[in-house]
């Protein structure tokens, strides 16, 4: 069965910083591009980063520069390092699989970060 | 970058309806399109993907047409388990898009 779990959210004061984990499970982990995709409380889906099998990332203009996404196939692991955040970055953050062109079809079930001091 | 539009924005409906949500995708994305459902409190969950094909375990009350800029996902017959937002996603190219989302409530 394939699982993802999220780890690491919490309160953070403005220019904080916080690592985001993603545990994978029941798939060959190395295989996949993999994703981060955040939700604001009652707000539509804002992709953030992407990392191929290759090791090539992607990100949003909104946290290119402040956020690096990475993988740890060995362990499986998926993370999003956030640096100097801001209010605007308070969402929950899921991690997603990628099984082609972006399709998303396994998700975490999410880790909430607040910014706020 | 790659904008996407969805209408209505909410819509009410009754258990057994037709219901039916656009997608509009501002440059060309070929059949780069994904719908996606998701429930309060849930992660999304994927349902169509290149445009029109259904997602294994997806109910064949779910359909998905279009190419190009113009999209459509429709449920055939609305179930009680239906009720949710759904959004649409360009994969063509990064950064990659979401519509703002459709929700579907009860009547």
């Amino acid at each position: 069965e394939v699982q993802l779990v999220e780890s690491g959210g919490g309160l953070v004061q403005p220019g904080g910083s916080l690592r985001l984990t993603c545990a994978a499970s029941g798939f060959i982990f190395d295989r996949y591009v993999m994703h981060w995709v955040r939700q604001e409380t009652g707000k539509g889906l804002e992709w953030v980063s992407s990392i191929t099998t290759a090791g090539e990332r992607y990100y949003a203009d909104s946290v290119k520069g402040r956020f690096t996404i990475s993988r740890e196939n060995a362990k499986n692991s998926l993370y999003l390092h956030m640096n100097t955040l801001r209010a605007g970055d308070t969402a929950i953050y899921y991690c997603a699989r990628d099984f082609g062109s972006a399709y998303l079809d396994f998700w975490g079930q999410g880790t909430l970060v607040s910014v706020s001091s | 970058d790659i904008q996407m539009t969805q209408s209505p924005s909410s819509v009410s409906a009754s258990v057994g309806d037709r219901v039916t949500i656009a997608c509009r995708a501002s440059q060309y994305i070929s059949t780069w399109l994904v719908w996606y459902q998701q429930k309060a409190g849930r992660a999304p969950k994927l349902l169509i993907y290149a445009a029109s094909s259904l997602q294994s375990g997806v109910p064949s009350r779910f359909s998905g047409s279009g190419s190009g800029t113009d999209f459509t996902l429709t449920i055939s017959r609305l179930q009680a388990e239906d009720f949710a937002t759904y959004y649409c996603q360009q994969g063509h190219s990064f950064p990659f898009t979401f519509g703002p989302g459709t929700k579907v409530d009860l009547k």
